[in-house]
């Protein structure tokens, strides 16, 4: 079942802006991840955020997690055209170690 | 070149007709999982694998059988019972040894109804 909801579906914006997606979920959950895809391809980790920690950062990459409000939000700085992609949301909660994933934000950065 | 690949990259399905993705992963991971992707949603879980010879329903199993006969091997079947097969089909691994892990996928199958 579809546990993470990213908020907005979609999001463009010009090319130096930052952009903003936002994720809920419903369950307890032993980490975050959000995961890029390009139109047609795989997708590809960016990053993790565990369930103890509230803030990540990884290059232009900055992930927040607030556990009692079940949400976390992906920013990205200083956007490129080249970010522009499909970015999910996936909630580990499971002892399978299944990702639960949302329906995605689809950023469309303008030069 | 380590990862994953799935083939091949377009599928076509006639009416009644069974058909198998690939997938094979040289990263050594021990699970592995299909997942189908709809225009403009999310990812649906069909099967998983923990480990060989072992595997699990995911949340969307209907129409679909699997194997997982070598490591590095996780095909996907696409029976005559799956109604509505038109979906972007993707392959993922994991090494399924510690806490947090993260999937590595494949560049997906476009399979298709003619």
């Amino acid at each position: 079942s579809q546990q993470g909801e990213e908020d907005p579906q979609a999001l463009s914006i010009q090319e130096g802006e930052n952009a903003t997606m936002n994720c809920s979920y419903k369950t307890s959950i032993n980490n975050l991840q959000w995961y890029r895809q390009n139109s047609g391809r795989g997708l590809v980790h960016l990053i993790l955020i565990r369930s103890n920690e509230r803030e990540k950062h990884s290059g232009r990459l900055r992930v927040t997690l607030d556990t009692s409000k079940k949400s976390s939000s992906l920013l990205i700085t200083a956007s490129r055209a080249a970010d522009t992609a499909s970015y999910f949301c996936a909630t580990d909660a499971g002892s399978a170690r299944q990702l639960t994933f949302g329906s995605g934000t689809q950023l469309t950065v303008l030069p | 070149d380590g990862g994953i690949t799935q083939s091949p990259k377009y599928l076509f399905r006639k009416e009644g007709q069974n058909v198998t993705l690939s997938c094979e992963q040289n990263l050594n991971h021990d699970a592995m999982y299909w997942y189908r992707q709809d225009p403009g949603q999310g990812l649906r879980l069909i099967y998983y694998s923990q480990i060989v010879n072992d595997f699990q329903k995911g949340d969307i199993a209907e129409g679909y059988s699997v194997s997982r006969e070598k490591k590095e091997s996780f095909p996907l079947t696409v029976t005559s019972a799956q109604k509505n097969p038109t979906a972007f089909y993707l392959c993922a691994s994991t090494s399924n040894r510690g806490r947090d892990e993260k999937l590595f996928f494949g560049s997906g199958t476009q399979l298709s109804v003619l």
